[in-house]
């Protein structure tokens, strides 16, 4: 069992440059969540999918497009890449509905845009 | 004022000993709660859900304060292996997830 794996680990983009961050889950989980974390905020939920080819926005989305084309894959997008994107980003999956169990992380990936 | 708070620390603790931390939330609305663990540049991972009724884990100790809107996390015996940044998630409603920024603790031999 992989669990959740995310490719790439790191990345560096010029301002105005795009790029997508996949997300794997190998366990059968309906709900899946990309989250972004920067120094001293919390996880930040930048969108989420209940189910295979639905998606939603969380707290911060501006700036990211999400699809979720297969059960297990949940892709993220950054269009036009800004500074203000540079961060570490984890994808995430839960078995229960909202968050209300166990989230399994990804190792992340982190991006910077200079 | 944020949403969910935590002492950003760093707590540094000997070995062996007891230390304790909290996470403070400020919506009275908040249903579920949760610790979670982060080691240095990894991927964070559930430590202990916490009850209303308060929960053990071998060391570990979860309490829930609905009066005052708070958690609590509780370390016994400490081990250098507990070193890591702790962080508090409350869940409002169905995907209203808010994070605390983490509290690191350093646990000295």
């Amino acid at each position: 069992n992989a669990g959740v794996t995310q490719t790439p680990k790191f990345r560096v983009l010029k301002t105005g440059q795009s790029m997508t961050l996949l997300c794997a889950q190998d366990m059968n989980h309906e709900y899946m969540y990309w989250y972004r974390q920067d120094p001293g905020m919390g996880l930040r939920l930048i969108h989420y999918s209940v189910g295979e080819g639905t998606t939603a926005k969380g707290k911060v989305p501006d700036g990211y497009n999400v699809s979720r084309l297969k059960k297990q894959n949940f892709l993220l997008g950054l269009e036009s890449a800004a500074p203000s994107q540079t961060s570490v980003y984890f994808c995430a999956s839960s078995y229960l509905a909202g968050g209300a169990d166990t989230q399994y992380f990804g190792p992340g990936t982190r991006l910077t845009v200079l | 004022r944020k949403e969910v708070e935590q002492d950003p620390g760093p707590f540094n603790v000997p070995e062996g000993a007891t230390v304790a931390f909290n996470c403070t939330y400020s919506n009275s609305a908040s249903q579920s709660f949760f610790w979670y663990r982060q080691d240095c540049r990894k991927e964070p991972k559930l430590l202990m859900s916490v009850y209303s009724s308060g929960n053990e884990d071998g060391r570990f100790t979860a309490q829930l304060n609905r009066a005052s809107q708070y958690i609590s996390l509780l370390i016994r015996d400490s081990k250098l292996s507990d070193s890591a940044t702790y962080l508090c998630v409350v869940i409002r409603s169905n995907y209203q997830l808010i994070w605390g920024a983490g509290t690191k603790l350093i646990i000295k031999p």
